[in-house]
């Protein structure tokens, strides 16, 4: 099965633009969690999708936001850009949500700098 | 609420020495726990897990054991090697959430 695919995988924006960040989950898996990783504060959980709907969601502010289609792929979106968004932004599934025997799997992230 | 400590890096070795990473957790439940590796520019990786008390995970040489009277979650290698560089983080699943260590930089040197 392939992996976790997250494009793109190199992002460089301006202050005050948007971006929106692609997920495709591993095949089967209906689970989507995003994740911010930061070299000063580590991985900080961003959302779940489960079925379209989302089912978590960690403490950023509103500019953050995602989707999930019926396909399971995800995509997240940051509006206006802050210099401090600059990040790995990593996106992982897995197979049901909540289950025990059901590990996130990861990709390789897309990082975005903000200039 | 329900978290992860694990030991400060950065960690270095010389090839063929022992590897202890430490990982202790507080949860309410019966968490699942879980070590993951992330590569220079990769995404983390599943190394291992265990899903109950007093179960062992292992993969590619590398173990830990869930023990349940300690709350911990140690990661052991008996040789490390070069390819091992790396950091090593350690996740712990309490229903729908996972939670995350700060993660723990290991150097092998030759």
């Amino acid at each position: 099965k392939a992996g976790v695919t997250q494009t793109p995988r190199y992002l460089i924006k301006t202050r005050g633009q948007q971006v929106t960040l692609s997920c495709s989950p591993i095949s089967g898996h209906r689970s989507v969690s995003w994740y911010q990783q930061t070299p000063g504060q580590g991985l900080q959980f961003l959302f779940e999708y489960f079925s379209e709907t989302q089912r978590n969601k960690g403490n950023f502010p509103g500019r953050f936001s995602g989707r999930q289609f019926s396909n399971s792929r995800s995509e997240m979106n940051v509006s206006t850009l802050e210099l401090g968004d600059s990040a790995l932004y990593l996106c992982a599934s897995s197979e049901k949500q909540g289950a025990r025997n059901s590990p996130l799997h990861f990709g390789n992230g897309t990082r975005l700098t903000v200039t | 609420g329900d978290s992860v400590t694990q030991m400060e890096g950065p960690v270095t070795l010389s090839e063929e020495a022992f590897l202890t990473i430490n990982c202790t957790y507080t949860a309410t439940g019966y968490p699942s726990l879980f070590w993951y590796v992330q590569y220079p520019g990769e995404g983390l990786q599943l190394l291992l897990k265990a899903t109950k008390a007093d179960d062992k995970g292992s993969n590619k040489g590398f173990e830990a054991t869930y023990r349940k009277e300690t709350t911990s979650f140690h990661l052991e290698k008996g040789s490390v090697q070069v390819s091992d560089s790396a950091v090593y983080f350690c996740a712990l699943q309490s229903g729908n959430q996972f939670y995350f260590g700060t993660g723990t930089s290991l150097t092998v040197i030759p």
